[in-house]
This record gives structure tokens, C-alpha cells and sequence, in this order.
């Protein structure tokens, strides 16, 4: 278990609708990346959030939305939804933002767009 | 922008045997990290070695070892002993030492899916 807790596990909707993946991060990381894993597309970074602010964004579309809150946890918001949005959709903590710090991955939402 | 590309799809090994995953990279940095990350069927994300550039000596993680050719830009992953529990989709991921922007995200490749035949 790496600490870091995501949910739901797994998300059925249809196309048009929004969601709210929820992550919690370890206890005393600061650092929240999301990441998105498709069969196409592999793994891609979406967005880092580090104490309640915005620190990185990568290929992540205007239809996603971020945020940390000031407990740390995190959410990521996917509205519009489309078929190709299906995916797994991780989050992973870490404690500082440096390029040495060890990044510990939840199991990652299901989300299934039908 | 930094590529990762691992060129073997799929990958098996005899358990108790050693197989060795390839990864190569494309990047005009000097400084940054590398790592192997194992998905096992339970879709987590487990870092399995790292390995930072400016180390000439190649890391070692009990049956884990990695081959860094910085020249080459290569990084493959060897595992001795191979066990059934090592069967998963193994992933080669780049970071960049230099901050700013999105430099501290994980690239990743295709990944390698390792079946251990018993």
C-alpha cells in the first residue's frame, strides 16, 4: 500500500457528463501529480498541484479542471466527457517538489465513458 | 521534449532465469533520472529502480540491476531469478534534474509486458 488513496476505484458514465476523481495523498506530501494511462496514448502527465497551488501542467485538456485543497487532497474534474476520455487516471504523491523525490502512485480511477 | 521509447512489447522469461527489458531515451539534458516502474494486474504503479545520471555506477536493487549507457542513452532492466510475482508491465520513465515548468514530470514509455513462465 503506497498511502495514497483514490477514489472512486472505478467510474461507468456517458458521454456529456462530468466526474470528480478524488485523491488523497500521503500524510506529509505536499506534491499532487496526475497522471493519465490510455491504451493510445500510454502514460501522460495531466497536472501537479504542490500545497494548494498549481506547479506544472502538461497535456491536459480544457475540459479537465484541477485542484488541491487545504488538506492536500486532490481533484480532478473531467466535464464534456467523451469516449476517448476512457482511461485510468492516476494520482501520486510526493513530499517536496524536487527532481529526486520519490513519487508514490495510487491504484489509479477506472473511468469508463460509454 | 524528452522521448522514451521501449522496443519490446512483450517479453518472457523462464522463472528462476534472467531477462533484460530495453529502454532508450531521447534528451539533450545533462542531468535527470531515470527509473523502471512495475504494474502488476492490481494497476498500481511500484517503483521498481533509479538511477541518476551523474552516477557512473549502475543501480542495484537485489535481483533488480540496471545497464546505464549515458552515452547511448540507454537504460535496460535486468532481473535475475526471475519469480512469478515479477510478471507485470514494466515502464521506463525519464525525469528532468532542471526546474521550471512541467520539468519534474515522469515521461514514461509504451512499456514492456513481462510474462514469467513457471
Amino acid at each position: 500500500d503506497s498511502g495514497v488513496t483514490q477514489t472512486p476505484k472505478h467510474l461507468i458514465t456517458a458521454t456529456g457528463q462530468r466526474v470528480t476523481l478524488r485523491c488523497s495523498p500521503r500524510s506529509g506530501d505536499l506534491s499532487v501529480y496526475w497522471y493519465q494511462q490510455s491504451l493510445d496514448q500510454g502514460l501522460q502527465f495531466l497536472i501537479q498541484y504542490y500545497n494548494g497551488e498549481e506547479r506544472a501542467k502538461g497535456n491536459i485538456l480544457e475540459r479537465f479542471s484541477a485542484q488541491q485543497f487545504p488538506d492536500l487532497h486532490s481533484e480532478l474534474n473531467l466535464s464534456s466527457l467523451e469516449l476517448g476520455d476512457s482511461a485510468l487516471y492516476f494520482c501520486a504523491s510526493s513530499v517536496g517538489l524536487g527532481p529526486n523525490e520519490k513519487l508514490f502512485f495510487g491504484s489509479g480511477t477506472q473511468l469508463s465513458v460509454l | 521534449a524528452q522521448t522514451v521509447t521501449q522496443s519490446q512489447p512483450e517479453m518472457s522469461v523462464q522463472e528462476a532465469e534472467t531477462v533484460t527489458l530495453s529502454c532508450t531515451y531521447d534528451t539533450s539534458e545533462s542531468d535527470y533520472y531515470l527509473f523502471w516502474y512495475k504494474q502488476p494486474p492490481s494497476r498500481q504503479m511500484i517503483l521498481v529502480i533509479r538511477q541518476e545520471a551523474y552516477k557512473q555506477q549502475n543501480a542495484t536493487e537485489n535481483r533488480f540491476s540496471v545497464n546505464f549507457q549515458k552515452a547511448a542513452k540507454s537504460f535496460s532492466l535486468k532481473i535475475s531469478d526471475s519469480q512469478l510475482g515479477d510478471a507485470a508491465m514494466y515502464f521506463c520513465a525519464y525525469r528532468s534534474s532542471y526546474s521550471g515548468g512541467s520539468n519534474y514530470k515522469l515521461t514514461f514509455g509504451k512499456g514492456t509486458l513481462l510474462t514469467v513462465n513457471p
